[in-house]
């Protein structure tokens, strides 16, 4: 399995409150994404990240911003959790970031914002 | 971004072939075809993609229509543990960005 944490896996916040998921890989891989899954949406793509400190923006940007210092780690971070950011948020990697390469997931982390 | 259409639900019994269906019509010359799976509480896990021949790995394999605009994902011999959602995906972009994920086909694999 390629090495890819997430933390933490659940977390219960309030709204209004500032949260920051990380995602850390050990396989230096180059690339980055961050999806969020929700029932009847499948995955969608937040923000992704090809390179130290370049990252651009996903389907589903609009409350989250994303920094990337290290090849590492990769953070999310919802500045004002409201409640329509209730998800199950997934990390992903890639050695390629072309569109014939595979990508490799995290365990997810369960985010309910009451 | 071009959007892929899937049964929303299968079921194989144990053993036997299982041939999973995903059209594609409004696919573009530069799409790659990429299937994944997902068992409960569990992340996305790559399973096999292609841009236009047939593909084979250890898990399963790919069969994409000459016109690229259906594709069919090909269990050999469906185990338990082959029951989850199966997702076809088409990726591009220059960062493989573009890379959306529909409901997908739950498979159920009955002993």
């Amino acid at each position: 399995d390629a090495g890819i944490t997430q933390s933490p896996r659940h977390k219960v916040t309030e709204t209004g409150t500032p949260v920051t998921l990380r995602c850390h890989q050990t396989e230096n891989h180059r690339y980055m994404y961050w999806y969020r899954q929700d029932p009847g949406h499948g995955l969608r793509l937040i923000h992704y990240s090809y390179g130290v400190k370049d990252t651009d923006k996903g389907e589903v940007s609009d409350g989250y911003s994303v920094s990337r210092s290290k090849t590492e780690d990769f953070l999310l971070t919802l500045e004002s959790a409201t409640s329509s950011q209730t998800s199950v948020y997934f990390c992903a990697i890639s050695d390629g970031g072309l569109a014939g390469s595979e990508q490799y997931f995290g365990p997810g982390t369960r985010l309910t914002v009451t | 971004d071009a959007k892929t259409t899937q049964p929303n639900s299968m079921e194989s019994n144990e053993e036997e072939p299982v041939h999973l269906p995903c059209n594609h019509s409004t696919i573009s010359g530069t799409d790659y075809i990429h299937w994944y799976r997902q068992l409960p509480s569990q992340g996305p896990e790559y399973v096999i993609h292609g841009l236009t021949s047939n593909v084979n790995n250890r898990m399963a394999s790919l069969a994409i229509a000459e016109d690229r605009k259906s594709s069919t994902l090909i269990l050999h011999r469906a185990t338990l543990r082959d029951a989850a959602v199966y997702y076809c995906i088409l990726r591009a972009g220059y960062y493989g960005q573009n890379f959306v994920f529909g409901p997908g086909t739950r498979l159920s694999v009955l002993p």
